[in-house]
């Protein structure tokens, strides 16, 4: 069965400083995908990044940052310079592929999210 | 382009009334999604399609069914609603094609149904 912990239930930051949040997951398939979505107060969810689990290079889009450790079972996601807007929830998910298409996601499981907080 | 819509955004019901939640996609996307988001958690899929006709159960399906007669639509049906459905109900959508990496293929998500099962 698979299963994402993202052990960090809130995060409280000031502005401009540097967070990072964990995900670690669980899987016994080789191929998987893992995903981080953000949710404002607001409710509704953003895609931010997928990956799939033989792509392990580091990536970057602006403030945002992901590693991916596949020794670990980790998909960190830091932003640097925080600011007031990031202020969301995060969930780091996992998907296997689907049966009828290796090459896509299938079922996916999600964390039940970390809760950042950034103060003026 | 609308993206994906949700239809309606709040609903209430009683116990044992059945209701439709509508969800549709003007993106031509393969891939639609079902998931339910409980306070305080992450979200349980609970029924997803990779295409028209063909749909599979996600992680929470019972209590629930759908289908997908066509590309752009994937209803959510609530046949005997219970008190523990009540959460809110977000559809997402997902174009799949070639084996890709990085972060491209994003899944757009719609702006939720808030359902209160009373």
């Amino acid at each position: 069965a698979q299963k994402v912990t993202q052990a960090q239930t809130e995060i409280s930051v000031v502005e401009k400083e540097d967070v990072t949040l964990d995900c670690v997951y669980e899987t016994r398939d080789t191929t998987y995908y893992l995903f981080w979505y953000k949710q404002p107060p607001s409710g509704e969810l953003v895609f931010l990044i997928r990956r799939n689990s033989f792509d392990e290079q580091n990536e970057i889009s602006g403030r945002y940052s992901w590693n991916f450790q596949k020794s670990t079972s980790s998909f960190n996601f830091t932003i640097t310079a925080s600011q007031v807007v990031d202020s969301a929830v995060y969930f780091c998910a996992l998907s296997d592929v689907h049966p009828g298409d290796n090459t896509n996601a299938g079922k996916s499981t999600f964390g039940d999210g970390t809760t950042l907080t950034v103060k003026p | 382009n609308a993206g994906v819509t949700q239809t309606p955004k709040f609903r209430i019901l009683k116990i044992g009334q059945s209701m439709t939640l509508q969800c549709t996609q003007d993106m031509n996307h393969n891939y639609m999604y079902w998931y339910r988001q409980d306070p305080g958690m992450g979200l349980k899929l609970i029924y997803y399609s990779v295409g028209a006709g063909i749909t599979d159960k996600g992680e929470v399906p019972n209590g629930y069914n759908v289908s997908r007669s066509t590309t752009e639509d994937f209803p959510l049906r609530l046949e005997l609603a219970a008190p523990s459905q009540t959460s809110v109900y977000f559809c997402a959508s997902s174009y799949a094609g070639r084996w890709a990496t990085g972060s491209n293929q994003p899944q757009h998500f719609g702006d939720g149904t808030r359902l209160s099962i009373l």
